[in-house]
């Protein structure tokens, strides 16, 4: 079965401190994998994807397959960071839905 | 990044009657569109797929006649809530994606639905 977890709800760091969401999935094949963002009364939108394999807002990602993880990193974190993040993933063939994880409230405090 | 505008945004509906909410892909051609349920920060739940001029697919557990999906053209995709109870409020979100490969979906702002 196909699926994404994200183990934290919330995730409190102060300001310039590091920050690793993390995001494991599990899916028989070779999914995408995908970080969306969701900020206070705003849509979701997306951050990054792994294929892209690219560094947005500081933020990176990498899939580990042999862990089936794609944990989000930022080495220093700022204030309007703080956001709701979910981790998706989306399957081969399957007509380009996306599966989300729970997500995890990222806080950063001053 | 392509636009994606979901109306109304908020509405309140009596117990029993019907809602509508609108999907639309404003600057792109979306073959694909993604109908999710989010409760409050929770995940977002997928509900349907819908392709242009065919019928929905429905995910496992959503009932396709209290939840009517029309993908008549490219840029529209109609949700209709039938008969709604207080348990079909929620936050309902679309997005739309376009027909070339690897594509991004885009996410429409959201509606919020409150049934009285």
């Amino acid at each position: 079965a196909q699926r994404v977890t994200q183990p934290e709800k919330l995730l409190s760091v102060f300001k310039g401190a590091p920050v690793e969401l993390k995001c494991n999935y599990s899916y028989s094949g070779s999914p995408e994998l995908f970080w969306y963002v969701q900020y206070s009364r705003q849509r979701l939108q997306l951050l990054l994807r792994h294929i892209s394999r690219e560094s947005i807002k500081g933020f990176t990602a990498d899939l580990n397959k042999g862990e089936t993880s794609f944990h989000l990193k930022k080495p220093f974190a700022q204030e309007e960071d703080s956001a709701m993040y979910y981790c998706a993933l989306r399957g081969y063939n399957q007509g380009g839905k996306l599966i989300f994880g729970q997500g995890t409230e990222l806080s950063v405090k001053p | 990044g392509a636009v994606v505008s979901q109306h109304p945004s908020r509405v309140i509906c009596k117990s029993g009657t019907s809602v509508k909410i609108e999907c639309r892909s404003l600057d792109f051609q979306a073959t694909t569109m993604f109908w999710y349920r989010q409760f409050p920060k929770q995940s977002l739940m997928l509900m349907a797929t819908s392709n242009e001029g065919s019928k929905a697919t429905y995910e496992q557990g959503v009932e396709k006649d209290k939840f009517l999906i029309n993908h008549a053209s490219l840029t529209l995709s109609t949700l209709t809530v039938t008969s709604a109870h207080p348990e079909d409020s929620s936050f309902y979100i679309c997005s739309a994606r376009g027909g070339w490969q690897n594509t991004e979906a885009f996410f429409g702002q959201g509606t919020r639905l409150t049934v009285v």
